[in-house]
């Protein structure tokens, strides 16, 4: 049981490139979502789901986009890198089942745009 | 809109003293309250979770007590140990399972 997984660690950008963070969960988890982590700005919600094919945003959504085709995958795509989105990006998931909902996270993609 | 605060920011205490950390929120309508544990450069690791029923929550050292009808929760952390040294986080969530944060209160617990 891995938990929720992030690739890559790390990743530095030019301006205007585009790549896509990996996030897995083999916990069969409905809900999942991504956040970035500034310095002074606390953890801010990007995107989440709630299950296959249903995705919605979050406090900061420019920039980034989401799909979600299974349940174990969450992919967050930034389609033209910009400085601004130079951040640690955690993903998480949770059971939407039952009273607790615990969040799990992953270890964090760290990027830099150059 | 929901705003969580941690005071204090940061926080130094010998080792074998109790730790106490505090959160605020200003909207009581929360379907629950998660204290994490963060280490400089890793990820978020659960520590408690308190159902907005529930007016207390232990686990080992740590004791967390939540009363939401004055938007506050506290951490508890006995007989700290320096490796508790971390950044501590409250989140509160709403019923679709958004997390609202805190800044964290930065512990550093010295020998």
């Amino acid at each position: 049981n891995a938990g929720v997984t992030q690739t890559p660690k790390f990743q530095v950008l030019k301006t205007g490139q585009s790549m896509t963070l990996q996030c897995a969960q083999d916990m069969n988890h409905e809900y999942m979502s991504w956040y970035r982590q500034d310095p002074g700005m606390g953890l801010r919600l990007i995107h989440y789901s709630v299950g296959a094919g249903i995705t919605d945003q979050g406090e900061v959504p420019n920039g980034y986009n989401v799909s979600r085709s299974t349940t174990e995958d969450f992919p967050l795509r930034l389609l033209s890198a910009a400085p601004s989105q130079t951040s640690v990006y955690f993903c998480a998931s949770s059971s939407i089942r039952g009273p607790y909902n615990e969040q799990f996270f992953g270890p964090g993609t760290r990027l830099t745009v150059l | 809109k929901q705003e969580v605060t941690q005071i204090p920011a940061a926080l130094s205490v010998p080792e074998g003293e109790n730790l106490v950390l505090n959160c605020s929120f200003t909207d009581s309508a929360i379907y629950n309250l998660q204290w994490f544990r963060q280490d400089p450069g890793k990820g978020l690791t659960s520590l408690l979770l308190i159902q907005s029923s529930q007016r207390e929550q232990t686990s080992g050292r740590l004791n967390a007590s939540l009363d939401k009808s004055s938007g506050r929760s506290t951490l508890y952390i006995a007989a700290s140990q320096p490796g508790d040294s971390a950044t501590y986080l409250c989140a509160v969530t709403d019923s679709w399972g958004k997390l609202q944060f805190g800044a964290g209160t930065q512990v550093v617990v010295t020998p």
